[in-house]
């Protein structure tokens, strides 16, 4: 099946540093990404959703200049969270689809200390 | 607005057992719905969807749009398969999921 790749898979950044983070589709093009955050035993929560080549499309109560999406590619969106706060400790998934499934990378834990 | 429930955040049965994990929605057209799993340590996967109509590892679905229901059914729990189950909705190029029943299958 095709593979969603995320990197890195933990980070450990200090309060105020910016973190990015790569979500890549390995054998297949992903005509649309997801960015997903979770935190502990509890769901996804879907962050924003990117098209390649264009705006990311963010979420209600989630800002857009602190959690800052490219999707430059058909095969690659990264997220770069800024000016982190422990706040923003949490985990990262991705998922990319191509149109009729939609497969998940591993998932970035990020602690902001 | 789409929503997703799901119930139960803990299901604990035994090996051999009838399982069915609850989902419900909330939405106005014809929805997508799938099953999503997530074994120990692993990567979230697709288990199933309602338009294939399909039995994965014995576990089906069906979609009741009078009840607004999702549920997840299987006659025989494995041990295997303990892990943690989403309900999920696709709408608008969007997955909306729910917050995930934990399924522990006793030996």
């Amino acid at each position: 099946g095709a593979v969603v790749s995320q990197h890195p898979s933990w980070v450990i950044c200090k309060s105020g540093t910016s973190v990015k983070i790569e979500c890549r589709s390995l054998d297949f093009q992903a005509t649309t990404m997801f960015w997903y955050r979770q935190f502990p035993k509890q769901s996804l929560m879907l962050m924003a959703t990117s098209n390649e080549g264009s705006k990311a499309t963010y979420e209600q109560g989630v800002e857009k200049d602190k959690f800052l999406i490219n999707h430059a590619s058909l095969t690659l969106s990264t997220l770069t969270v800024t000016s982190a706060h422990p706040e923003d400790s949490s985990f990262y998934i991705c998922s990319g689809t191509d149109s009729y499934e939609q497969y998940f990378g591993p998932g970035t834990r990020l602690t902001v200390t | 607005a789409q929503r997703v429930t799901q119930p139960e955040k803990l299901l604990s049965v035994f090996k051999g057992a009838p399982v069915e994990l609850k989902c419900n929605y909330s939405y106005s057209g014809s929805p997508e719905l799938f099953w999503y799993v997530q074994y120990s340590r692993q990567r979230l996967q697709l288990l199933l969807r309602h338009i294939s109509r399909e039995s994965i590892k014995g576990f089906t679905a069906d979609l009741n749009k009078g009840e607004t229901s999702f549920h997840l059914k299987k006659p025989f729990a494995q041990e295997e398969d303990s892990a943690m189950y989403y309900c999920a909705l696709y709408n608008f190029n969007k997955f909306y999921f729910g917050s995930g029943t934990k399924l522990n299958v006793k030996p």
